[in-house]
């Protein structure tokens, strides 16, 4: 069945530094690819999201990069700061009315002061 | 606009009981979603609704349901309880669906006894 595979499954970085976190999506037929950042006792929250027909997207320090051929998709945030610590999921969805959202099994990213 | 609201926030019930937990998502918002977040296997998608009908089903047994009433506030009924059950529920409201942005509710943590 359709996979997401997600790549570190723990990520420690120094303040100030870029972090970067790797999705991997099996199903060629997605077209839809949000990230979420879940903070501990809240829900995830969306940070960026990018559709099939877009190669990058970018918000302040947070940039997603995707590449249909190789069937992946990357979070990119720079200069990192302690309140980028949570936990990250990628997810895929095919975009359109019938069909389920795959999400990847999460990243911990933790920014050290 | 008041973000999405799940109700209990936590809930202990017995092996064999049903729970019902409930959504209201944010207004405007036709299309709720549930979710299982659980440590061993990530977030996973229970199901659609979207208008009071449900639009698509992940896969879960037939002891999780769901519906949507007229003013798209949403309930999930789980029956005859397992120890495996026990985890964070989540729902998630879309203007279109699940292939849009996902706005997540702080999630009902059920503990199944």
């Amino acid at each position: 069945g359709e996979n997401v595979e997600q790549h570190p499954s723990t990520l420690s970085v120094q303040e100030g530094d870029s972090a970067v976190i790797k999705c991997t999506y099996s199903d060629s037929a997605s077209n839809y690819f949000p990230w979420y950042k879940q903070e501990l006792g809240k829900g995830p929250q969306l940070i960026i999201d990018i559709r099939s027909n877009v190669g990058e997207k970018k918000d302040q320090r947070i940039a997603v990069t995707l590449n249909k051929t190789a069937k992946h998709f990357s979070l990119h945030i720079t200069e990192t700061q302690p309140e980028d610590s949570a936990v990250y999921f990628c997810a895929a969805s095919r975009g359109t009315s019938y069909d389920k959202v795959i999400f990847g099994p999460g990243t911990s990213l933790s920014v050290i002061p | 606009k008041a973000g999405v609201t799940q109700t209990p926030r936590y809930l202990i019930k017995t092996r064999g009981q049903q729970v019902t937990l409930s959504c209201s998502p944010i207004s405007g918002h036709r299309s709720v979603s549930w979710y299982q977040q659980t440590p061993g296997q990530g977030l996973q998608f229970l199901f659609e609704y979207f208008s009071e009908t449900q639009r698509n089903k992940g896969n879960f047994p037939g002891r999780f349901s769901g519906r949507q009433f007229s003013n798209s506030r949403s309930e999930m009924n789980v029956s005859t309880l397992e120890l495996g059950d026990s985890a964070l529920y989540l729902c998630a409201s879309s203007l279109t669906g699940i292939n849009s942005p996902l706005h997540f509710g702080n999630g009902t943590r059920l503990t199944v006894t």
